[in-house]
């Protein structure tokens, strides 16, 4: 079936280190592979995704790459900030676009960066 | 720009009852997911609504069913609640053409005693 594997389940590092979560899925037909951050007491937010046809993608200290022969994706932040402290979810889902289909989520990374 | 927003924001009913919460999308979306998030596990996915209509269905019992509204804003109702059902609500809007990114609320805390 549909699965979504993340490790690790925690993740602890020094304010100004870089944090590396991983997923795998099981679905070779997943094109689509969004990252969120959830704070305590409040909805995930999407901070960056992926599509298939690209095998890496940054935004400013966020970065994700996508090897889609192995099933991977990851997770880069650099320059981890107390800020950054959150758990983190990665999902995967079929249809890149236009599609209106279901996010597999992995079951999350809680990441704390100590000042 | 309003985000997806959702109501209420907590909920305590006894085992039995029925409950109703709502959501409205983002401004422009007209999608609607909704996933259950159970204490230190990540979303799943119970349904889409799409066009009014219940378009795909995660595995959760009939004891979930849903709404659309034309203006795009959605129910959830959980009948027959059980203690199990305790969890966090999440609701996320997106716009069907396009890149269909998911955008979600700050979910509705729902404890079954």
């Amino acid at each position: 079936g549909e699965n979504v594997e993340q490790h690790p389940s925690t993740l602890s590092v020094q304010e100004g280190d870089s944090a590396v979560i991983k997923c795998t899925y099981s679905d070779s037909a997943s094109n689509y592979f969004p990252w969120y951050k959830q704070e305590l007491g409040k909805g995930p937010q999407l901070i960056i995704d992926i599509r298939s046809n690209v095998g890496e993608k940054k935004d400013q200290r966020i970065a994700v790459t996508l090897n889609k022969t192995a099933k991977h994706f990851s997770l880069h932040i650099t320059e981890t900030q107390p800020e950054d402290s959150a758990v983190y979810f990665c999902a995967a889902r079929r249809g890149s676009h236009g599609a209106t289909n279901k996010l597999i989520f992995g079951t999350g990374t809680l990441l704390a960066v100590q000042p | 720009d309003a985000g997806v927003t959702q109501s209420p924001t907590h909920l305590i009913k006894t085992r039995g009852q029925q409950v109703t919460l709502r959501c409205s999308p983002k401004s422009g979306h007209d999608t609607v997911s909704w996933y259950q998030q159970a204490l230190g596990q990540g979303p799943q996915f119970i349904f889409q609504y799409y066009e009014e209509e219940e378009r795909q269905r995660g595995n959760f019992p009939d004891r979930f069913s849903g709404h659309q509204f034309p203006n795009y804003s959605s129910e959830l109702n959980v009948n027959a609640l059980l203690l199990g059902d305790s969890a966090l609500y999440l609701c996320a809007s997106s716009l069907a053409s396009g890149l269909n990114e998911q955008y979600f609320g700050p979910g509705t805390r729902l404890t079954v005693t």
